[in-house]
């Protein structure tokens, strides 16, 4: 199994460009998630998805958009990058289909974005 | 504030050592997780518990409810254990994470 991965690892924007993360997994797990995560703040997570078909805002999910497309993929989009959003990206699911903190979750090796 | 803290946020120990890292909150909780953050960056799950304790080769993870706290414990360190150590808390209000900021461990030869 590959558990969960994540495309591409390393990306660079100009502002104002758009892309899309892709994530997939192979557990067949209920939830995914998208975090982001900065120097010198934990984890934050941008937006989940309790079940296939759902989608929820998470702390902070302004300038993105996300697409459960179905079990195994959950994409977040940058519709007009911003330097803000210069971070690293990390998706997640667990096999719960609530918000997820009572199961394991497992992470995505990450994607490291630098808007300019 | 932030609602979860950990502490220290930097660590450095000797191979061999026994290691502490703590993390307080201060929002109702069901439950609480503690992630290794390797130096490549892949992240992956430690222990998840809601009481009491929970043993897992050389670490150790604790509990007190009633003090909002908790520890993660390394016995006999050594340099494969640095890495970044994240504490994360389900709130009991919303059932989302709440993650610490992480403390960095260097545990040298």
């Amino acid at each position: 199994n590959a558990g969960v991965t994540q495309t591409p690892k390393f990306q660079v924007l100009k502002t104002g460009q758009s892309m899309t993360l892709q994530c997939a997994q192979d557990m067949n797990h209920n939830s995914m998630y998208w975090y982001r995560q900065d120097p010198g703040m934990g984890l934050r997570l941008i937006y989940y998805s309790a079940s296939e078909g759902t989608t929820d805002k998470g702390e902070v999910p302004n300038g993105y958009n996300v697409s459960r497309l179905n079990k195994r993929e959950f994409s977040l989009r940058l519709e007009s990058a911003a330097p803000s959003q210069t971070s690293v990206y990390f998706c997640a699911s667990s096999l719960s289909s609530g918000t997820g903190g009572f199961y394991e979750q497992y992470f995505g090796p990450g994607t490291r974005l630098t808007v300019t | 504030k932030n609602e979860v803290e950990q502490s220290p946020q930097n660590l450095t120990a000797q191979e061999g050592e026994f290691i502490t890292i703590n993390c307080s909150y201060s929002v109702g909780i069901s439950a609480l997780h503690w992630l290794q953050q390797h130096p490549g960056g892949g992240i992956v799950s430690l222990f998840m518990l809601s009481s009491g304790k929970k043993k897992h080769g050389r670490l150790i993870a604790t509990i007190n409810i009633q003090e909002k706290h908790s520890s993660l414990h390394i016995t006999a360190s050594h340099p494969r254990d640095s890495a970044v150590y994240i504490c994360a808390v389900v709130s009991s209000n919303t059932g989302k994470l709440i993650f610490g900021q992480g403390t960095t461990l260097q545990v040298k030869p």
